[in-house]
């Protein structure tokens, strides 16, 4: 079984809907993150967690909300999808004192 | 400037060509660099780490840094098709890592 998961994998919604892409790992690591993947722009911080009390904003966090429901869940909310949100998605995790970071398969996300 | 430059490419070679895919980045206070591969609908993973400049081997996979050009690279010898796949630098520093854009890449049969 993978480490890290992402679903959904793919989801096409529409302008004005609130979706929510969540992520589960089983590594045991405090540290989790969300990015988004552009072409031409590789791989850009929405936010950051490192521990269940911790959540810190990264790069482009405009749009979105997170929430750590446990050691091992991190999810992220679309409060009002917009089209230039249509992007891939992935989660990542890291131990503390480590600086390789462990990602998810990716959810494809589509807004029209 | 971005943080870290990387040519997006597409780069095309032909098996068992070598690779040479480069990244730029402009702040010293970054120490660590690595190297992802990323195939088609997966997730990036990990394939070389350093801190220091010089050469880190792995395999067909050897890493460079030139701290004092602020310049990393990524060389491949004897390319797979196998190896066809994006590539990304990261470079990481406290509690924070930046990636770059990625270069495409695909070696031919």
């Amino acid at each position: 079984d993978a480490d890290v998961t992402q679903t959904p994998r793919n989801r096409i919604t529409k302008t004005g809907k609130r979706i929510m892409l969540e992520c589960s790992q089983t590594k045991g690591h405090d540290r989790m993150y969300w990015y988004r993947q552009d072409p031409g722009l590789g791989l850009r911080l929405i936010y950051y967690s490192f521990d269940v009390k911790d959540i810190n904003k990264g790069e482009i966090s405009d749009g979105y909300s997170v929430s750590r429901q446990a050691q091992a869940k991190f999810s992220l909310s679309l409060e009002s999808a917009i089209p230039n949100q249509t992007a891939l998605y992935f989660c990542a995790t890291s131990e503390t004192r480590g600086d390789e970071q462990y990602f998810g398969p990716g959810t494809r996300l589509t807004v029209t | 400037q971005k943080e870290v430059e990387q040519d997006p490419g597409p780069l095309s070679v032909p098996e068992g060509a070598i690779v040479s895919l480069n990244c730029t980045y402009s702040n010293s206070a970054f120490q660590y660099f690595m190297w992802y591969r990323q195939y088609s609908r997966k997730g990036p993973e990990l394939l070389m780490y350093t801190y220091s400049s010089g050469n880190k081997e792995d395999g067909r996979f050897t890493a460079q840094v030139d701290k004092s050009s602020k310049y990393i690279s990524l060389f491949i010898r004897d390319s797979q098709p196998s190896d066809s796949a994006t590539y990304l630098c990261a470079i990481t520093g406290g509690f924070k890592t930046i990636f770059g854009a990625g270069t495409r890449l695909f070696v031919k049969a």
